[in-house]
């Protein structure tokens, strides 16, 4: 029972484009979202989050949207830069649930061409 | 800067063997977590522990143990490696409260032969 789905396995973009990641939950308890980006034998690393009393969290060159009703987020990276190709893992949680569990999309490889 | 220290980055063990891996955070984080990432299938929580001596299994608890016995060090045991836990593990902390920010360490990737 997958409650976390990036339906992407992989996305090419140009250099200077937009990149436009998505995810889907179905819980609809889930009311935290996140985005880790992974390089190669390296971690996750913390992006960018977003609470759902909110629809837009933006950092920088990253803004994440959210909508509720679709039950559907997305990470916008723009303008996307060579060193932004990585693994890009979304995640979800709902905090009634206890010990901040998160649960994992299946992660979608962004590529950045020159 | 948070940070989580993972004992090994590569590991080689064989089949029946059993194997410890060490994970340390240095920002007095409540939670401890670990995962492991398989491709195709993204992250999937082994287990977890919200303070010393806690522990609760997550969503791929069989063949594995942990431990956490002090706040800053959890450690994950497969008591019997086999071939389907060659995989990437990850550990991860993060403070208690309500907010699920986890911070992972750079990972082990583990095969058994």
């Amino acid at each position: 029972d997958q409650q976390v789905k990036q339906n992407s396995p992989s996305l090419s973009v140009q250099e200077g484009r937009i990149s436009i990641l998505n995810c889907d939950y179905t819980n609809s308890m889930f009311d935290y979202f996140l985005w880790y980006k992974k390089y190669p034998a390296e971690g996750p690393t913390f992006l960018i989050s977003i609470s759902s009393i909110k629809d837009k969290n933006e950092d920088g060159r990253f803004t994440v949207f959210l909508n509720k009703s679709a039950k559907h987020l997305s990470l916008h990276i723009v303008p996307s830069q060579p060193g932004d190709s990585a693994v890009y893992f979304c995640a979800a949680s709902a905090t009634d649930q206890g010990a901040q569990k998160l649960v994992f999309g299946q992660g979608t490889r962004l590529t950045i061409n020159p | 800067d948070v940070k989580v220290t993972q004992s090994s980055r590569y590991l080689v063990k064989r089949t029946g063997e059993k194997v410890f891996l060490e994970c340390v955070q240095d920002m007095d984080h409540e939670n401890m977590f670990w995962y492991r990432q398989d491709p195709g299938l993204g992250l999937r929580l082994i287990y977890f522990s919200y303070d010393v001596k806690m522990k609760e299994k997550g969503d791929i608890p069989e063949g594995y143990s942990v431990s956490r016995e002090k706040k800053e060090r959890f450690s994950l045991i497969l008591e019997s490696a086999s071939t389907n836990q060659t995989s990437m593990y990850l550990c991860a902390s993060s403070f208690g409260g309500t907010l699920g920010t986890q911070y992972f360490g750079p990972g082990t990737r583990l095969l058994v032969l």
